[in-house]
């Protein structure tokens, strides 16, 4: 039972490129969300989608854009990469959004360097 | 807006030596106050959900406690293999989570 699987585990970009990080769950979870990790920040969300069809923007969605391609999967995609992008990138899952327990199932993680 | 503040920021103990971690926060409606586990280089890994004032939740050597401004993860005779950081988490309504800046938890043999 894989969980929340993130690909790539790494990736170095240039400001100004493109690149999409992809996530997959096999819970059949009904949510899924992307959050960021930066050193003394927390983790902050940048977007979900509480349910296949719908996405929401979260804390930090500027220069972010994603696609809830089907249950299973949900990509985050940077247009044009910027310094301040660096951080490492998590896939998160859940049941549902609504419901009281909401336990959210991370991936491993994305680490992102944009120079 | 919901705020969550954890403290301290590290923490360092010899193994056997007990102590707790605090978290405290501010919402309008609690729905749920989250602890998860961080090991280097990996996700945050659920430990406990509580939902009420008074509610206790315990795994092996951790007892999370809830107050009505704040939770407690009491590490009891803690060993190396403890050392982590320590995420909270609360949701109020039908928000998403907001997360602590965790506590970096160090078990020295």
């Amino acid at each position: 039972n894989a969980g929340v699987t993130q690909t790539p585990k790494f990736q170095v970009l240039k400001t100004g490129q493109s690149m999409t990080l992809q996530c997959a769950q096999d819970m059949n979870h009904n949510s899924m969300y992307w959050y960021r990790q930066d050193p003394g920040m927390g983790l902050r969300l940048i977007y979900y989608s509480a349910s296949e069809g719908t996405t929401d923007k979260g804390e930090v969605p500027n220069g972010y854009n994603v696609s809830r391609l089907n249950k299973r999967e949900f990509s985050l995609r940077l247009e044009s990469a910027a310094p301040s992008q660096t951080s490492v990138y998590f896939c998160a899952s859940s049941r549902d959004r609504n419901s009281g327990a909401n336990v959210l199932t991370f991936g491993a993680g994305s680490r992102l360097t944009v120079l | 807006e919901d705020q969550v503040t954890q403290s301290p920021e590290a923490l360092r103990l010899q193994e056997g030596e007990s102590s707790s971690l605090n978290c405290s926060y501010t919402v309008s409606g609690l729905r749920g106050l989250f602890w998860y586990r961080q090991d280097p280089g990996k996700g945050p890994e659920f430990l406990f959900t509580l939902y009420s004032a008074g509610e206790e939740k315990e795994k092996e050597r951790l007892k999370a406690t809830l107050t009505k401004k704040e939770s407690f993860l009491h590490i009891t005779a803690p060993k190396p293999e403890d050392s982590a950081t320590y995420l909270c988490a609360v949701r109020s309504g039908y928000s998403t989570l907001t997360f602590g800046k965790g506590t970096m938890l160090l078990v020295s043999p």
